[in-house]
């Protein structure tokens, strides 16, 4: 089955610093991958998406990833964080070709931005 | 809008009590889903339907129940036999399973 490890549980960071969140997803063939961003007491909501093609994926309010088949690695990245960027992401895969077809998330990181 | 409706957004239920969570959506997705939701712990998936008439369990499907009578409509119920019920339900929906899932901005329940 798969998994997806989110190595931070809380990303603390200032206001205009660049923020990495990281996300590695045990080993498969292929794989979809996607970021979520969830708000305090909402639902999820889309950031980013990768099925094929270029390893960049650009999402929106300014975050992109980048898929690395060989680290099996799905990381986040925002140049420059504001403070409503303030939520917590989740990283999720599925596998498109085999059985264990479902989503499947990480624990989620808490990104803080301070003033 | 296209989009997906939880409802209500809180609520309270005395222990022994079986209460249903409502999810509605107009996206004409094929696909939903149930996960509940508690701190630290990311999404766990409660049940899951790929078409009408047909649901299969999920990860932690022990004290819960659904149906799937209509496309557009997906009803959880939280029954008593689920030992610790107080969660933040989220309700999800997407083309087809493998694909992204669009979700519901979730019911957060109480029970005492």
């Amino acid at each position: 089955a798969q998994s997806v490890t989110q190595l931070d549980s809380q990303v603390p960071v200032f206001e205009e610093a660049p923020v990495e969140l990281r996300c590695n997803y045990s080993s498969s063939v292929s794989v979809y991958l996607f970021w979520y961003v969830q708000y305090p007491n909402q639902g999820l909501q889309l950031l980013l998406k990768y099925l094929s093609g270029s390893t960049l994926v650009k999402g929106i309010n300014g975050f992109e990833a980048e898929f690395n088949k060989s680290q099996t690695s799905f990381h986040l990245r925002k140049p420059s964080v504001h403070i409503s960027d303030t939520a917590e992401y989740f990283c999720a895969v599925s596998d498109p070709v085999g059985s264990n077809y479902k989503l499947t998330f990480g624990k989620g990181t808490l990104l803080t931005v301070n003033p | 809008d296209g989009g997906i409706t939880q409802s209500p957004k809180y609520l309270f239920r005395k222990e022994g009590q079986n209460v249903t969570l409502s999810c509605e959506q107009n996206l004409n997705h094929d696909a939903m889903y149930w996960y509940r939701q508690d701190p630290g712990q990311g999404l766990r998936l409660i049940y899951y339907s790929q078409i009408v008439n047909d649901f299969q369990k999920g990860d932690i499907a022990e004290g819960y129940s659904v149906s799937r009578e209509k496309k557009e409509s997906f009803p959880l119920t939280v029954t008593s036999a689920q030992k610790n019920p107080t969660a933040f339900y989220l309700c999800a929906s997407s083309t087809a399973v493998r694909y992204e899932q669009y979700f519901g901005p979730g019911t957060r329940l109480t029970v005492t």
